[in-house]
C-alpha cells in the first residue's frame, strides 16, 4: 500500500509564531494534494487542494495568506501556518492523490499556546 | 457540503457482522461511493469503494443499491479493533481532473462500537 509521512505528528507553539507541516508521498508521486482540519468530535474538513507547481485553490472561509500551501514536487506537499492563534489549534491532514485513490497522512497535532 | 448521510452511531457484536448504512440520493452518474474509517487521532484509512457494482476486499463488502442512492458497507466479522468513525463519501469530480477523482468531502460519519 502507499505510504505517506506527515511530520511532525504532534507540535505545540507560541501564539504569534508560524509551525510548518510537512507531507511526503514515499513511494508514489502524488499529482494532488488535500489539507484537512478536524476539530474535537467534529468531522474532517477540507482546507485546500493544490497540484505541484501550482497554486493551492482554498475552500470557502479558509485564508490563503494564514495557511501557505506549497506543493514543489510530486513527492512533498508543506503546509505553514502563519503567526498561528489558539484558534488554530486542530488536527491537520494532509491526503496526497494518485489516479482515483486518495491515501492520508498520520496527522499532526497543533496545539498553540 | 457532504452528498452523504449516516447514521451517527452504530453499536456492534464482536464477531457479528456490521452492517453500515449510508444515504445518497442526489448521486450523480459518475460518482463513486467511498468509505473510509478513522481510529481516534489517526488519519482516516481507506476501505473500499464502487460505482454501480458490489465490491468486495479483505476488509469489507459494500453493496449499492441497483439505484445508487444507497449503500451499506459490511463488516463480516466485528473485531474490537474496527471500533472507529466510518465514513461514507461521495466524490465529486474536481474540474482540472478530469477521470482522475476528485475532492472528498467528509459528512459526520458513524461511530461504530463493536463490543465484547
Amino acid at each position: 500500500g502507499a505510504v505517506v509521512s506527515q511530520h511532525p505528528s504532534r507540535v505545540i507553539c507560541k501564539s504569534g509564531t508560524s509551525v510548518k507541516i510537512e507531507c511526503r508521498s514515499l513511494d508514489f508521486q502524488a499529482t494532488t494534494m488535500f489539507w484537512y482540519r478536524q476539530f474535537p468530535k467534529q468531522s474532517l474538513m477540507l482546507m485546500a487542494t493544490s497540484n505541484e507547481g501550482s497554486k493551492a485553490t482554498y475552500e470557502q472561509g479558509v485564508e490563503k495568506d494564514k495557511f501557505l500551501i506549497n506543493h514543489a514536487s510530486l513527492t512533498l506537499s508543506t503546509l505553514t501556518v502563519t503567526s498561528a492563534h489558539p484558534e488554530d489549534s486542530s488536527f491537520y491532514i494532509c491526503s496526497p492523490q494518485v489516479n482515483t485513490e486518495a491515501f492520508f497522512g498520520q496527522g499532526t497535532r497543533l496545539t498553540v499556546v | 457540503d457532504a452528498k452523504t448521510t449516516q447514521p451517527p452511531s452504530m453499536d456492534c457484536a464482536e464477531g457479528r457482522a456490521a452492517n453500515l448504512p449510508c444515504n445518497h440520493s442526489t448521486i450523480s452518474g459518475n460518482e463513486y461511493v467511498y468509505w473510509y474509517r478513522q481510529i481516534h487521532s489517526q488519519g482516516p484509512q481507506y476501505i473500499i469503494h464502487g460505482l454501480k457494482n458490489n465490491e468486495t476486499n479483505e476488509m469489507a463488502s459494500l453493496i449499492i443499491t441497483e439505484d445508487r442512492k444507497s449503500s451499506t458497507l459490511i463488516l463480516p466479522h466485528a473485531t474490537l479493533r474496527d471500533t472507529a468513525v466510518y465514513y461514507c463519501i461521495v466524490r465529486v469530480p474536481l474540474k482540472f481532473q478530469v477521470n482522475q477523482g476528485g475532492k472528498l468531502i467528509f459528512g459526520q460519519g458513524t461511530e461504530l462500537s463493536v463490543k465484547p
